[in-house]
C-alpha cells in the first residue's frame, strides 16, 4: 500500500520561498497512470488544488498560483517537491501531497504539513 | 474554473438517520465527480469516485448518484464514526475543484 509523507519547514518568512517534499513509499513514483499532486487547505477552510507532476516531468498548475509555483520530481529518491515563491500570510495552510490516478481521483494522501508564513 | 457548490454547509443528525448531501456543478461535468471524507485533524480520504463507485474498504452505507450538474452523497444509517467533513470534487476540467464541504455532526 503506497504511503506519502510531506517534509519541510513549518515556518517561512513573508516574501521567501516555501519548499516541501513528498516521499513516496510502498510503490514507485514512476508507476504507470499516476500523477503526483499538491493540495492545500487554509485553516478551517476547504481544499485548493495546487498542481501535479507526472514522473516524466509533465506538469500542470492551478492558474491562480501558476506564476509562483513549481513542482519537480526526483525519481531516484521516489520523491516530488513543491516550491512556492513570494509567500504571504495568505499562503499559511496545511499542504498535502497526494497520488492522482489518471488525472481522475486522489486515491492516497499524505498526512499534511502545516506551513505558517510569519516573520 | 468549474464551481462546485455543496449544501448544506453543515448538518446535525441522529445515529441511524439517513443523511443526504448535495453538490451542484456550475457546468455539465458528466460523471466526473468524486467524494472525499475528512475527519478532524486528518487528511481527506477518497470515499466515492466516478459518482457512485465506492473506494475499497468504504462501508456500503455510503452511496453516490447523479450526473451532469447535480450530485448526491447519501449515508444510510449514520454512524458515530461518520463524523467528518465531506467534499465533492470534479475532474472534468482542469484545474480540479472542490466543493466547500459539508460538516456532519451527531445530534
Amino acid at each position: 500500500q503506497v504511503q506519502l509523507q510531506e517534509s519541510g519547514p513549518g515556518l517561512v518568512k513573508p516574501s521567501q520561498t516555501l519548499s516541501l517534499s513528498c516521499t513516496v513509499s510502498g510503490g514507485s513514483i514512476t508507476s504507470s497512470g499516476y500523477y503526483w499532486s499538491w493540495i492545500r487547505q487554509h485553516p478551517g477552510k476547504g481544499l485548493e488544488w495546487i498542481g501535479y507532476i507526472h514522473s516524466i516531468g509533465t506538469t500542470y498548475y492551478n492558474p491562480s498560483l501558476r506564476s509562483r509555483v513549481s513542482i519537480s520530481v526526483d525519481t531516484s529518491k521516489n520523491q516530488f517537491s513543491l516550491k512556492m515563491t513570494s509567500v504571504t500570510a495568505a499562503d499559511t495552510a496545511v499542504y498535502y501531497c497526494a497520488r492522482d490516478l489518471r488525472e481522475q481521483r486522489l486515491d492516497s494522501w499524505g498526512q499534511g504539513r502545516l506551513v505558517t508564513v510569519s516573520s | 474554473d468549474i464551481q462546485m457548490t455543496q449544501s448544506p454547509s453543515s448538518l446535525s443528525a441522529s445515529v441511524g438517520d439517513r443523511v443526504t448531501i448535495t453538490c451542484l456543478a456550475s457546468q455539465d461535468i458528466s460523471v466526473c465527480l468524486n467524494w472525499y471524507q475528512q475527519k478532524p485533524g486528518k487528511a481527506p480520504k477518497l470515499l466515492i469516485y466516478d459518482v457512485s463507485t465506492l473506494q475499497t474498504g468504504v462501508p456500503s452505507r455510503f452511496s453516490g448518484s447523479g450526473s451532469g450538474t447535480d450530485f448526491t452523497l447519501t449515508i444510510d444509517s449514520l454512524q458515530p464514526e461518520d463524523i467528518a467533513t465531506y467534499y465533492c470534487q470534479q475532474y472534468d476540467n482542469l484545474p480540479p475543484t472542490f466543493g466547500g464541504g459539508t460538516k456532519v455532526e451527531i445530534k
